[in-house]
């Protein structure tokens, strides 16, 4: 079956890094991706990963793949206020557009 | 480059009362989909569209629901009669369709039913 799980929340100071895990179940999934959501905004695409990739850097955001455990995380390093939303984890299947998507973690960074 | 809009962004409206939202992908993207979130769980899909055709329309919940994108331009979604289990936030996306190409999301309709 189809399911991306995530925790619901995540505190973090400011200037510190922030890791946003997701479990996946579809061991079929060609890409994942990290959408995040700001207050009153759409979904905003941060990144994506194929699913050979274990790894993709792009200026202070990580995404780890570990394709045996099914696992995603997405680091934010020196996290600002400004990341402050919803950041969601998606898989794409083989075969078709539809996104899978998580619940969705809120991310909230105090001074 | 214009994103991808959708019209209203808010509504309010009682059970069992119609209502019609509205989305405009970006231009040139044959692809347009239709996703829900409801009341703060995973954003679902409902359906997609190449150009004017239903590709995919697997989740949409009943027939209550009905969209159309009619010359494959807009593209409208229509619940009726409207139930207190369909409030959520409507989410529109179009793509070019090319392998991986990305999907482009809008602000989205936050559906209140009452």
């Amino acid at each position: 079956g189809e399911d991306v799980e995530q925790s619901l929340f995540l505190s973090v100071r400011e200037g510190d890094s922030s890791v946003i895990n997701c479990t996946y179940t579809d061991s079929s999934s060609t890409y994942l991706y990290w959408y995040k959501q700001e207050p009153g905004a759409g979904l905003q695409l941060l990144t994506y990963i194929f699913s050979n990739m274990d790894m993709k850097q792009d200026q202070r955001l990580t995404v780890l793949l570990n394709k045996k455990d099914k696992h995603l995380s997405l680091r934010i390093a020196d996290t600002q206020t400004g990341d402050s939303a919803i950041y969601f984890c998606a898989e794409s299947m083989k075969g078709t557009d539809k996104l899978i998507f998580g619940t969705g973690t809120r991310l909230q960074v105090f001074p | 480059e214009a994103g991808v809009t959708q019209f209203p962004s808010h509504s309010v409206i009682e059970k069992g009362q119609t209502v019609t939202l509205r989305c405009d992908p970006i231009s040139g993207h044959d692809n347009l989909y239709w996703y829900r979130r409801v009341m703060g769980k995973e954003i679902k899909f409902l359906l997609h569209f190449v150009k004017e055709s239903k590709q995919d329309e697997s989740g949409m919940p009943n027939n209550r629901f009905l969209a159309e994108r009619t010359g494959g331009t807009y593209s409208t979604l229509k619940v009726q009669p409207a139930e207190l289990e369909d409030s959520g936030v409507y989410f529109c996306a179009s793509s070019l369709g090319q392998d991986n190409s990305p999907l482009h999301f809008g602000n989205g309709t936050r559906l209140t039913v009452t």
